[in-house]
């Protein structure tokens, strides 16, 4: 089955920019997202992208997607305190239900 | 509108409890999920309700009975849980279950804390 794999921790001071990594082994992933929880929350969708895209913008969030390294990462530009949170990243291939990383975990500092 | 609902926001349970979580969306989605998540880590699957059918059981024990009474509405009965069921239940939704995978996106509730004493 798939395997998705992310860094447990990320630590970055308010402003700069965060980038969360995530790679994955089945490369028939046809759509990869990133979920944000908050302490105590439930999963708010921050973005997704279609494997037939490289790239995709959203305000100050930006998805890489490389096929060939199956590797996907999240950049936050402006890093801001509220983005502080465990980040998901999750694949849905055929017919299986989503995927899930074990998530990644940003602090930021003040 | 790309809300889930979840009620009650807590819930604490004695083992010989029965008690019952709810999940409700209003986005025409016709497919809806239960997940466990325990601290500190991903969200496991449990249920999927595919067009108000069960589709999928992930080998849950069956002290927890969902059942999907209408397209709108979710529930998971709880009974004679244990400690270790303490966790945050998540509901979601999606447009499919089983089809493209576009339909699969999906929307979570907020979540009902339970706590088994």
């Amino acid at each position: 089955g798939e395997d998705v794999e992310q860094s447990l921790f990320l630590s970055v001071r308010e402003g700069d920019s965060s980038v969360i990594n995530c790679t994955y082994t089945d490369s028939s992933s046809t759509y990869l997202y990133w979920y944000k929880q908050e302490p105590g929350a439930g999963l708010q969708l921050l973005t997704y992208i279609f494997s037939n895209m490289d790239m995709k913008q959203d305000q100050r969030l930006t998805v890489l997607l490389n096929k060939k390294d199956k590797h996907l990462s999240l950049r936050i530009a402006d890093t801001q305190t509220g983005d502080s949170a465990i980040y998901f990243c999750a694949l849905v291939s055929g017919n299986t239900p989503l995927v899930f990383g074990k998530g990644t975990r940003l602090s930021v500092i003040a | 509108d790309t809300e889930v609902t979840q009620t009650p926001k807590h819930l604490v349970m004695g083992m010989t409890n029965k008690k019952s979580l709810k999940c409700e969306q209003h986005m025409g989605h016709r497919a809806m999920y239960w997940y466990k998540q325990k601290a500190k880590k991903p969200p496991e699957l449990m249920f999927v309700y595919s067009y108000e059918k069960l589709s999928i059981n992930e080998s849950v024990p069956s002290r927890f009975s969902p059942e999907c009474p209408n397209s709108s509405l979710l529930n998971l009965h709880l009974h004679a849980l244990q400690p270790e069921d303490s966790a945050l239940y998540l509901c979601a939704s999606s447009q499919e279950a089983l089809a493209g995978a576009q339909g699969k996106t999906q929307y979570f509730g907020p979540g009902t804390r339970l706590l088994v004493l």
